[in-house]
């Protein structure tokens, strides 16, 4: 079965500073699907960037970019120039492309704090 | 449009109530989901419907009945409900072509206090 481990369960950054939130997962499938998803206080889970584990090159969305290391199973996420809205708990999903799996596996979350 | 909407924001309910919550997405997703969320947890899958049929029910008790009346609608009926079915519930929609990994995409939760 496939798990997801986020270790950092709170993170702080000043503002204008980069951080990187790290996300482990273990599986035995050659291709899946990785997800950061970021939830602010207002509740609603956003997402914010996806890979395909077949496509060698890193996803980036502005100023969110990911390091994704397929062999060494690890997905990180890095916010550049972060901004006081990007407070919130980011989570990270892996997703089986096996028919019919429509579950994520989540990670346990990392708090991220923004400092002025 | 990637929205999708949620009613009621907040639910407070006594433990003989009976209520819904509602899910709409209007992206043409042919996927829908209920989760549960605890506090500072992630989301717990309970339900899934794919072409308009119940495909995962995650062991959830029957006070949670799922509805899908349409490719747009989602409920949950709720009944005799416990204080320790209060949480967020997130309701979610996907394609279901795998072109973007099914990335799902989440409304803003009704959160749901049982009294």
């Amino acid at each position: 079965a496939q798990t997801v481990t986020q270790s950092q369960p709170e993170m702080s950054v000043q503002e204008a500073e980069t951080v990187t939130l790290s996300c482990t997962y273990d599986t035995s499938e050659s291709d899946y699907y990785l997800f950061w998803y970021k939830q602010p206080p207002s509740r609603q889970m956003i997402l914010v960037i996806r890979q395909e584990a077949y496509k060698q090159q890193n996803a980036t969305e502005n100023r969110f970019s990911v390091n994704f290391q397929k062999a060494a199973k690890s997905f990180s996420l890095k916010i550049s120039d972060s901004q006081l809205g990007d407070a919130a708990m980011y989570f990270c999903a892996y997703r089986s492309p096996a028919s019919g799996t429509y579950k994520y596996i989540f990670g346990t979350g990392t708090r991220l704090k923004v400092l002025a | 449009d990637t929205e999708v909407t949620q009613t009621p924001k907040h639910l407070v309910m006594g433990m003989t109530n009976k209520k819904s919550l509602k899910c709409e997405q209007h992206m043409g997703h042919r996927a829908m989901y209920w989760y549960k969320q605890k506090a500072k947890k992630p989301p717990e899958l309970m339900f899934v419907y794919s072409y308009e049929k119940l495909s995962i029910n995650e062991s959830v008790p029957s006070r949670f009945s799922p509805e899908c009346p349409n490719s747009s609608l989602l409920n949950l009926h709720l009944h005799a409900l416990q204080p320790e079915d209060s949480a967020l519930y997130l309701c979610a929609s996907s394609p279901l072509t795998s072109d973007v990994g099914n990335t799902q995409y989440f409304g803003p939760g009704t959160r749901l206090t049982v009294l």
